[in-house]
């Protein structure tokens, strides 16, 4: 299965953009990068998810370089509701699972 | 965008006494569910994936027998927790998804589970 590596913490000021930086040394030539967000007693939310270069939607940015080694998730001008935890994970084409690694949990201070 | 709820939100329970959690997507049909459980300040453990109409597929190192998954239509899982200890007592999150691998799994909003 393809580990995903991400920091376990990081912290931050509102307003500021927050990048998430995970590796995903071994993933696979048809695999996805998929990216939720969860809050303390909810399911995880769905960010965003890429295949390669770059991604936007109206909440993050995904930022995938050429080998596919590593993704970055951008926060643009963060604020203190998006203190969560932030799960990076690989969409295998081979397999219907998502594994949950640990997460970075993200804090924003006012 | 794609809903799916959880219930009960919360069951607190004595021990051994079983525990049937539902998890339905609302406006869309699910070819595949997956149940998740969660410990304080831990990641989701993926406990089984669930088929419409066939048998759960189980993690290795969760107990078929204790935790009874059905997934009898395509908008409803229910997950039973037998004779249930409070070791059982965590929070379990289902998780539906549409169809093909790389369709989004959308996630519930989980079950808070207490086992006295």
């Amino acid at each position: 299965l393809a580990k995903t590596t991400q920091p376990i913490s990081m912290d931050s000021y509102e307003g500021q953009e927050v990048n998430i930086t995970c590796s995903h040394n071994n993933i696979a030539t048809n695999d996805y990068i998929t990216w939720y967000q969860q809050f303390p007693s909810q399911g995880p939310r769905f960010i965003i998810q890429g295949y390669k270069t770059k991604v936007t939607n109206e909440v993050a940015s995904l930022f995938i370089p050429a080998d596919r080694k590593s993704s970055t998730l951008s926060l643009p001008r963060v604020s203190l509701s998006d203190t969560a935890v932030y799960y990076c994970l690989i969409r295998m084409d081979s397999s219907y699972k998502l594994i949950f690694g640990s997460g970075t949990r993200l804090l924003v201070r006012p | 965008g794609a809903v799916v709820s959880q219930h009960p939100s919360r069951v607190i329970c004595k021990s051994g006494t079983s525990v049937k959690i539902e998890c339905r997507s609302l406006d869309f049909q699910a070819t595949t569910m997956f149940w998740y459980r969660q410990f304080p300040k831990q990641s989701l453990m993926l406990m089984a994936t669930s088929n419409e109409g066939s048998k759960a597929t189980y993690e290795q190192g969760v107990e078929k027998d204790k935790f009874l998954i059905n997934h009898a239509s395509l908008t409803l899982s229910t997950l039973t927790v037998t004779s249930a200890h409070p070791e059982d007592s965590s929070f379990y999150i289902c998780s539906a998804r549409r169809g093909a691998s790389t369709d989004t799994q959308y996630f519930g909003p989980g079950t808070r589970l207490t086992v006295l």
